[in-house]
């Protein structure tokens, strides 16, 4: 099993600009969620699926979108990138919303200048 | 203002040395998490403790649960180079709710 995967790595992207970022899980997981990680601030919670067809929103959702329409992906969008997005983000899942192990992807770097 | 807390936020100490770090709330909780994170990597869970009171031990490592569910922490026992990382303390408010995660303690071990 792959676990967690990721993509791209690393991105760069001026003001304005729109791009998807990729999620996939392989372990057949309910549950996935989208974090972003900023220095002294820790993880914070931006969008999250607890099925197929079901997303909501989580502390920090302004400026991105998401969906599920399988299982295994959960991509995040950013609409018109802003420096303020400027941060790691990182895709989890767990087996269902209750589950308390969740495994996270290798994580995102993105600079938005 | 961060529902949980985690001092210090940063600790350098020498190979050998035992440490504590704190994951401090005013909230309880019906499980704590902590993970371990690596750079270039994503957090990998450590454990899981979801009773007051409850201690686990895994290996050097021993992570205690509050009495009250508000609190917990990790002692690292004659730390090591490998233990390096930042640790994060993440909480869930009520089974199957979302986790909250603290700021994370980074950790560098010097050989």
């Amino acid at each position: 099993n792959a676990g967690v995967t990721q993509t791209p790595k690393f991105q760069v992207l001026k003001t304005g600009q729109s791009m998807t970022l990729q999620c996939a899980q392989d372990m057949n997981h309910e549950y996935m969620s989208w974090y972003r990680q900023d220095p002294g601030m820790g993880l914070r919670l931006i969008h999250y699926s607890v099925g197929a067809g079901i997303t909501d929103q989580g502390e920090v959702p302004n400026g991105y979108n998401v969906s599920r329409s399988t299982t295994e992906d959960f991509p995040l969008r950013l609409l018109s990138a802003a420096p303020s997005q400027t941060s790691v983000y990182f895709c989890a899942s767990s087996y269902s919303a209750g589950s308390l192990e969740q495994y996270f992807g290798p994580g995102t770097r993105l600079t938005v200048t | 203002t961060q529902l949980l807390e985690q001092s210090p936020q940063f600790l350098s100490i020498q190979e050998g040395e035992n440490l504590t770090v704190y994951c401090n709330s005013s909230s309880v909780f019906s499980s704590l998490q902590w993970y371990r994170q690596e750079p270039g990597e994503g957090p990998v869970l450590l454990v899981t403790v979801v009773t007051g009171g409850e201690v686990k031990k895994l290996k050097r490592l021993t992570f205690q649960f509050g009495d009250a569910r508000k609190d917990s922490s990790l002692h690292i026992t004659a730390a090591q180079t490998g233990d390096t990382g930042l640790y994060l303390c993440a909480g869930a408010r009520a089974s199957g709710s979302r986790l909250t995660f603290g700021e994370g303690t980074q950790l560098t071990v010097n050989p």
